[in-house]
């Protein structure tokens, strides 16, 4: 079974340009997280679907950051404009739909974005 | 809210001695615990996590923690250090009830020394 795959793996843009992170999640996972963790930080919670809807944004830093998951499976996380402070790794991860216990969270390998 | 903190952001041992990277929480309700390691070039991968029922918890590669609630702490070890258990390491902690938000400490590097 494919694990959580993110694309591209690394992203070297300039301030002000768009970005666009992917996240493919695993099959069949209803949930799907964003996480981020500027460096030499803890790695910070962004937002979390359920399907296509967001459960969560609380984490989200800016309106200059939009998620997107249309159809409920694979995400999309845009940075417009891009500032320095954006840079880091970003984290997705799916999990099956949660009930009263937790369900494993499974990560991905991340993005690396470089904003110069 | 919950909180980890970890002691210590670079941790060196020899390879065959004790592993012991430390880990504090903050919950205000009980909580679930958690230990991630991400090997270079790789994501987070769940070492053990500690969801009230046992509080000694044994995960993969050899690793265990032990859930002390009268000095919240979480601490991972493992007896013998190999030279593949160099990679960062996050403690982390979810609010127990099916709330999933992931609280992420800022992560060990752990080396092991030949």
């Amino acid at each position: 079974e494919a694990g959580v795959t993110q694309f591209p793996s690394h992203s070297v843009i300039e301030k002000g340009q768009t970005v666009t992170l992917r996240c493919d999640p695993i099959s069949g996972h209803d949930n799907l997280y964003w996480y981020r963790r500027v460096m030499g930080k803890e790695i910070k919670f962004l937002l979390h679907f359920v399907k296509e809807s967001k459960q969560d944004e609380s984490g989200m830093p800016n309106n200059r950051f939009l998620a997107e998951r249309t159809g409920g499976t694979y995400s999309t996380l845009k940075v417009q404009p891009a500032e320095l402070e954006d840079s880091g790794v970003y984290f997705c991860a799916s999990s099956h739909q949660p009930g009263t216990t937790y369900n494993e969270q499974f990560f991905g390998p991340g993005t690396r974005l470089t904003v110069l | 809210a919950q909180s980890v903190t970890q002691l210590g952001s670079h941790v060196s041992v020899s390879e065959g001695a004790l592993v012991l990277l430390r880990c504090n929480y903050s919950s205000s309700v009980p909580p679930y615990l958690f230990w991630y390691v991400q090997y270079p070039n790789q994501g987070l991968q769940l070492l053990l996590k500690y969801t009230s029922a046992a509080t000694l918890v044994k995960g993969i590669n050899g690793f265990e923690a032990e859930f002390k609630k009268s000095e919240t702490s979480f601490h991972l070890t493992k007896p013998s250090a190999h030279m593949s258990d160099a990679a960062e390491y996050f403690c982390a902690v979810i609010r127990s009830g099916g709330y999933q938000k992931v609280t992420f400490g800022t992560g060990t590097k752990l080396q092991v020394i030949p």
